[in-house]
Parts: structure tokens; sequence; C-alpha cells
């Protein structure tokens, strides 16, 4: 299955910043997705990013806020804009790997403050 | 839209055996799969199982898949204090995304 490299790993952010998020992959993928984890809660999607064409994003969340971005077929990055305390979660991309599996980066734990 | 439900936690003494159990409501489910978050890292795809099988057998893992009643579960068996971590049920049909429960806390005490 695919090997996802995901940084940073984590990261304390100022209130107001903006925090970029890299997605790696080690296969040539066609969707990869953007995931959001509020503490103790389970998977949210946020968004799904194709190659060549803007990200299809999922209700409750807007480009204008979740920038992303799908140069080539094996890279993204999630862009968390003007960051409140309210964004601290982590954050997972996902591609569909071999076997029907979907395999998932290692997470970015962000803390807003 | 569609639900996945899991109970939230499920505490187990080393060495037995654990069962987490699942709920979906998308009869049209085609997979479904189980995650393993440990604390402060990503998701491990532990095992899925397609919807026309009924059992799925990994070394301690065991998944058995009701369709008529969309009851999903997964055995752990001598289930060891490394297997602590939450458990995420999750499901996809079609050209959908996946839908994830909200996630079961296995605590293995020694």
């Amino acid at each position: 299955s695919a090997v996802i490299s995901q940084k940073p790993s984590r990261d304390i952010c100022q209130r107001g910043t903006s925090l970029t998020i890299q997605c790696q992959v080690d296969s040539q993928v066609t969707m990869m997705f953007w995931y959001r984890q509020q503490p103790g809660q389970s998977l949210t999607l946020i968004a799904t990013a194709n190659q060549g064409s803007e990200a299809t994003y999922e209700s409750g969340f807007v480009i204008d806020k979740f920038p992303i971005s799908r140069p080539n077929l094996t890279f993204s990055t999630l862009t968390v804009s003007n960051m409140s305390p309210e964004d601290s979660s982590i954050y997972l991309c996902s591609v569909k790997g071999g076997s029907d599996g979907y395999t998932f980066g290692s997470g970015t734990r962000l803390t807003v403050v | 839209g569609e639900d996945v439900e899991q109970s939230l936690f499920l505490s187990v003494r080393e060495g037995d055996s654990s069962v987490i159990n699942c709920t979906y409501t998308d009869s049209s489910s085609t997979y479904l799969y189980w995650y393993k978050q440990e604390p402060g890292a990503g998701l491990q795809l532990l095992t899925y199982i397609f919807s026309n099988m009924d059992m799925k057998q990994d070394q301690r893992l065991t998944v058995l898949l009701n369709k008529k009643d969309k009851h999903l579960s997964l055995r752990i068996a001598d289930t060891q204090t490394g297997d602590s971590a939450i458990y995420f049920c999750a499901e996809i049909s079609g050209y959908s995304t996946l839908t994830f429960g909200k996630g079961t806390m296995l605590l293995v005490s020694p």
C-alpha cells in the first residue's frame, strides 16, 4: 500500500496566523483526502483534492479557510488560514491505496494559542 | 446522512479476547474497515472486509459481518497492552467517501 509522509507532525501557532501542512505520497494517486479530527472526536472529511482541478469541499468547510493545492499526483498541501483556538485539531491526509484500503498520514497535531 | 455507531470504551485484561462492535446504516456499503489510532499518531489500517463476506481472519484479528443486521465486529485474540488504542470502524459505498464511527477506546490492563 501507499506510504504517506506528512509534515509537520505538530505545531503550536498564534491565532490569526496560517499553517501549511504537506503530504507526500510514494506513488501516484488520483485523489487525496484531507480530514480533521477534533479533540476526542472522529474524523471529518474536509475536502477531496484532485490533481489539475479545484478541491471539492464538504459542507461546513470553505476554500478561503482551508485552501488546498494539488500540483501533481504525489503531493498536496492543506493550509489552515487565520487560525483560532477552535482550529486546534489533528489534520490527516489520506489516499486510496492498494487492496481497497485507505492509507493515512501520521497526522499533524495543531494547537492554536 | 449515513451513520456509523460504536461503543465508546472497552476495558479488558491482558490475554483475554476483545470484541469491538460497530453498526452502520448504509445498506449499500461495499467495504468496511477497522483502523487503529495510538496516542498522538495517525490511523493505521488493521483490516477490511468486503460486503459479500461474513468473516475474515488475519492472525489475531477476526472480523465478523452480519449484513442483514448491519453489524460489524472486530475480535482481538490474546489482547496485549500494546493493543491499547482507539479503534475506528469505517464504511464506504460506491463512489462515496469514508464514513467513520466515533471510535472505541480499548484499554488493556496487565
